[in-house]
């Protein structure tokens, strides 16, 4: 079965500035989706980005990019130029290419944004 | 705005008691699937629904059940519900899975069991 862990469960960043969080992930398949969704206090789970495990290039949407190393199943989320309303929960996620595939969450990061 | 909607937003329910949690999808989706998201924790997948059809179950109880209607609505029912079933449900919609597929996530339903 797959899992996705994330390591840190709260991190702080002064805006303006750059953070990166961490997530892992196990798993025995060889093509799969990996994502990064937010979820700010409305509760909407917003799409941030999303990698394709076949492809070799990291995923980059504006100031929001991936660091995706295969062999050791990282899939850390770069944000740069931190802004206030980057501030929520911040959930690593996998899914599998089956028909009936599922997206496996990990429980997430809080992130604080400083003024 | 993501076009899935649900209803109601809020609910409290009495140990014992069944609820019923509706999902919009966004037009043009056939596929919903069903996510309970305790307090501090990430989603976890109840079921998915593909034309009307179960299409897939995480590891909940049967008396988690639910439907999908012709126009790809959906429903979440939970009977004998318990303090532990106490959650965020979140439906999400996409059209049918695969590459280049995206899931759209609703505001869910803040469910309370007392």
């Amino acid at each position: 079965a797959q899992t996705v862990t994330q390591s840190q469960p709260e991190m702080s960043v002064q805006e303006a500035e750059t953070v990166t969080l961490s997530c892992t992930y196990d798993t025995s398949e060889s093509d799969y989706y990996l994502f990064w969704y937010k979820q700010p206090p409305s509760r909407q789970m917003i799409l941030v980005i999303r990698q394709e495990a076949y492809k070799q290039q990291n995923a980059t949407e504006n100031r929001f990019s991936v660091n995706f190393q295969k062999a050791a199943k990282s899939f850390s989320l770069k944000i740069s130029d931190s802004q206030l309303g980057d501030a929520a929960m911040y959930f690593c996620a996998y899914r599998s290419m089956n028909r009936d595939d599922k997206i496996i969450f990990g429980k997430g990061t809080r992130l604080h944004i400083l003024p | 705005e993501t076009g899935v909607t649900q209803s109601p937003t809020h609910l409290i329910k009495t140990r014992g008691q069944q609820v019923t949690l509706r999902c919009s999808s966004q037009s043009g989706h056939n596929t919903v699937s069903w996510y309970q998201q305790a307090l501090g924790q990430g989603p976890q997948f109840i079921f998915q629904y593909y034309r009307e059809e179960e299409n897939g179950r995480g590891n909940f109880p049967p008396r988690f059940s639910g439907l999908q209607f012709p126009n790809y609505s959906s429903e979440l029912n939970v009977n004998a519900l318990e303090l532990d079933d106490s959650a965020l449900y979140l439906c999400a919609s996409s059209l049918e899975w695969g590459r280049d597929t995206e899931a759209f996530f609703g505001q869910g339903t803040r469910l309370t069991v007392v």
